[in-house]
């Protein structure tokens, strides 16, 4: 199974600040890496796909890298709906995987 | 509008079994791969299961081989996860989803909890 890990799994931030979170699979996955963002009581929201592909209605403030095993997620001046937790996912192999996620809070 | 509406979760005891539906709207069902993906309390989102579009092939997380069945009606516009054999950690709510990009999914259903214990 592919592992993908995320760091960090938790960050303080500020609105306006810019962020930046990094997911690593075990090997290589080319470019099959989603980005989602979680917030409680709703379902994900896919913000990325393919590593890089911003999805139709994503602000342009999100914006994926990366490909290979080493990939980041940016969104570039915080605002105030983005505090959530953010998962990364494999889609090159099943059993399909997700990063353990990272929670965004409020500074 | 594309909807997924899940239901069937509830509080069943180790053991049990449980059958989860999830009602598809919006778009033609029988052309998209479909998932179930489930997030345990305080925890992050775990894949489970995955079926075709034709319900000719099916694939599972090793946590729930076995004992959980993915299956579809397209006549119904309906996904299915049969759950045996439940056990404590099964308890989460369990998300479907649809398949857009390759296994990355862009419509999700509201979750429905599942909650196992005695």
């Amino acid at each position: 199974d592919i592992q993908m890990t995320q760091s960090p799994s938790s960050l303080s931030a500020s609105v306006g600040d810019r962020v930046t979170i990094t997911c690593r699979a075990s090997q290589s996955i080319s470019n099959y890496l989603n980005w989602y963002q979680h917030k409680p009581g709703k379902a994900p929201n896919l913000l990325i796909s393919s590593a890089s592909t911003l999805q139709s209605g994503v602000p342009s403030r999100f914006s994926g890298s990366g490909s290979g095993t080493d990939f980041t997620l940016t969104i570039s001046s915080l605002q105030p709906e983005d505090f959530a937790t953010y998962y990364c996912q494999q889609s090159y192999s099943t059993p399909i995987t997700f990063g353990q996620g990272t929670r965004l809070e409020i500074k | 509008e594309v909807q997924l509406v899940e239901s069937g979760g509830g509080l069943v005891q180790p053991g049990g079994s449980l059958r989860l539906s999830c009602a598809a709207s919006g778009f033609t069902f029988s052309s998209y791969w479909m998932h179930w993906v489930r997030q345990a309390p305080g925890k992050g989102l775990v894949w489970v299961s995955r079926i075709k579009s034709d319900g000719s092939s099916t694939r599972y997380a090793d946590s729930v081989k076995g004992r959980f069945t993915i299956s579809r009606d397209n006549a119904k516009n309906t996904l299915y996860l049969q759950m045996n054999s439940l056990r404590a950690e099964d308890t989460a709510v369990y998300y479907c989803a649809r398949d857009d990009y390759g296994d990355a999914y862009v419509y999700w259903g509201q979750g429905t909890l599942v909650t196992v214990s005695s």
